[in-house]
């Protein structure tokens, strides 16, 4: 099946600092989505991208859409306390009924 | 908030038994979904509702099964619990099959 790797798997940061992760797929997606997940909540949608070399913004947020249509890039830029949390990036290839597949996550930790 | 209600918030119940989830998708939203999501693991995919019907299967357990009503809340049916049952149970909802989940904030299973 279709796999989704995200690094890093965590990031230990200080404020104001700017921050990348990415997600590589082994196979094509026509859809990327990005989430974020607070503890003990469920994951909220940041950012969705539908198109190859897309660039969107949400914010201090931008995502895009690789041109291989196998990677998508999250930036946050000058971090911010709550922007602490658990982000995922999903995929979605969009032949038949195809489900969303997750990211294993990134754990970012701001240090104070 | 998302506008998908998930109900109970927390659940602690014995090995060997039998528990039911429950998820009211956002209001017009058609599909429903089912995750996983162990301790410090990322979402694991059990089983997708489109308007009534099953669409897709993840990784769902025989011991689990789910439906989606006419009015289109779910329900997810856990039995046999084993202590590796243990974690949050995600429901998502979306418009259609192609557009951005919203996840409700989970019911958090505790089998001891």
């Amino acid at each position: 099946g279709q796999q989704l790797n995200q690094s890093p798997q965590s990031m230990f940061i200080q404020e104001g600092e700017d921050v990348s992760m990415n997600c590589t797929s082994s196979s094509i997606f026509n859809t990327w989505l990005w989430y974020k997940q607070d503890p003990g909540e469920g994951p909220v949608l940041l950012i969705a991208l539908y198109k190859a070399g897309e660039l969107t913004s949400n914010g201090r947020l931008t995502a895009q859409f690789g041109i291989t249509r196998k990677d998508s890039f999250l930036n946050i830029s000058a971090s911010i306390p709550s922007d602490v949390g658990i982000y995922f990036c999903a995929g979605r290839s969009n032949f038949g009924n195809e489900k969303l597949t997750f990211g294993t996550g990134t754990r970012l930790t701001i240090i104070p | 908030d998302s506008g998908v209600t998930q109900t109970p918030k927390h659940l602690i119940t014995a090995t060997g038994q039998r528990v039911t989830l429950r998820c009211s998708p956002r209001s017009g939203d058609l599909s429903v979904y089912w995750y996983q999501q162990s301790l410090d693991q990322g979402l694991q995919f059990l089983i997708q509702y489109y308007n009534g019907e099953e669409r897709a299967k993840g990784n769902i357990l025989e011991r689990f099964s789910a439906q989606q009503f006419p009015d289109l809340h779910s329900e997810l049916n856990l039995s046999s619990l084993e202590l590796g049952d243990s974690a949050l149970y995600f429901c998502a909802s979306s418009v259609d099959q192609n557009s951005p989940l919203h996840f409700g904030n989970g019911t958090r299973l505790t089998v001891t």
